[in-house]
């Protein structure tokens, strides 16, 4: 059972434009959401996390868009730049059960 | 410092045969944690350690499968009579004290099973 759902598998998005990454999730007992940023044959390093007391978080360029009600929350990169290039894997884990739970991931690439 | 190392970075071998991967967490990290990432997918759980005991192996896939950390740092993890089919990247992360700390991922060994 996937219990989170990640989409799309692959983005393309042009230089200076906004990538968004969306996830959805089916288990309402978790309570942390982090996006991981993977770079190809290195591992998967925090991007940003967010708690569900609150429906938005931003840092610099990235933000994260929390919706409770729907169990989703997305990713968004303002401002795309190639360096920006990589998989991106959300996640979810809720307290006293620590594991995360990743989603499929998505390729994103940022075109000149 | 110095982040989570894993080794081997790479590791072929044949099928049938016993394998044992590493991990060295960051110094000071008290919870560790094994995921296996296959081609295409995201990572996941295996195993996670509180210190020397093993406080969730649930995602351990079968008795194949054995981790220890015997002295609270280091980490092995053990397949015995490997198949083709355990071939993936296998991740290791450390956070400071477990609970919702960050996680933080070595670069993986990448193991192929002939």
């Amino acid at each position: 059972q996937q219990q989170v759902k990640q989409s799309p598998q692959s983005l393309i998005v042009q230089k200076g434009g906004i990538s968004i990454i969306n996830c959805a999730y089916e288990n309402t007992a978790f309570d942390y959401f982090p996006w991981y940023q993977q770079f190809p044959g290195k591992g998967p390093a925090l991007l940003i996390a967010i708690r569900p007391d609150v429906s938005e978080k931003k840092e610099g360029r990235f933000t994260i868009s929390f919706n409770k009600s729907a169990k989703q929350f997305s990713l968004h990169i303002m401002d795309s730049q190639p360096g920006d290039s990589a998989t991106y894997f959300c996640a979810a884990a809720n307290f006293g059960n620590e594991k995360l739970t990743f989603g499929t991931g998505t390729r994103l690439t940022i075109i000149p | 410092g110095a982040g989570v190392s894993q080794t081997p970075s790479n590791k072929v071998t044949e099928k049938g045969k016993y394998v044992e991967l590493r991990c060295d967490p960051i110094s000071g990290h008290t919870a560790l944690y094994w995921y296996r990432q296959s081609l295409g997918q995201g990572p996941e759980f295996l195993i996670y350690f509180q210190g020397t005991g093993a406080a969730d192996d649930s995602g351990l896939p079968n008795d194949r499968f054995f981790a220890v950390r015997p002295e609270g740092s280091v980490s092995t993890l053990k397949i015995q009579r490997t198949e083709r089919g355990d071939s993936a990247v296998y991740l290791c992360a450390s956070s400071l004290v477990g609970g919702l700390e960050t996680q933080y991922f070595g670069p993986g060994t990448r193991l192929l099973v002939l």
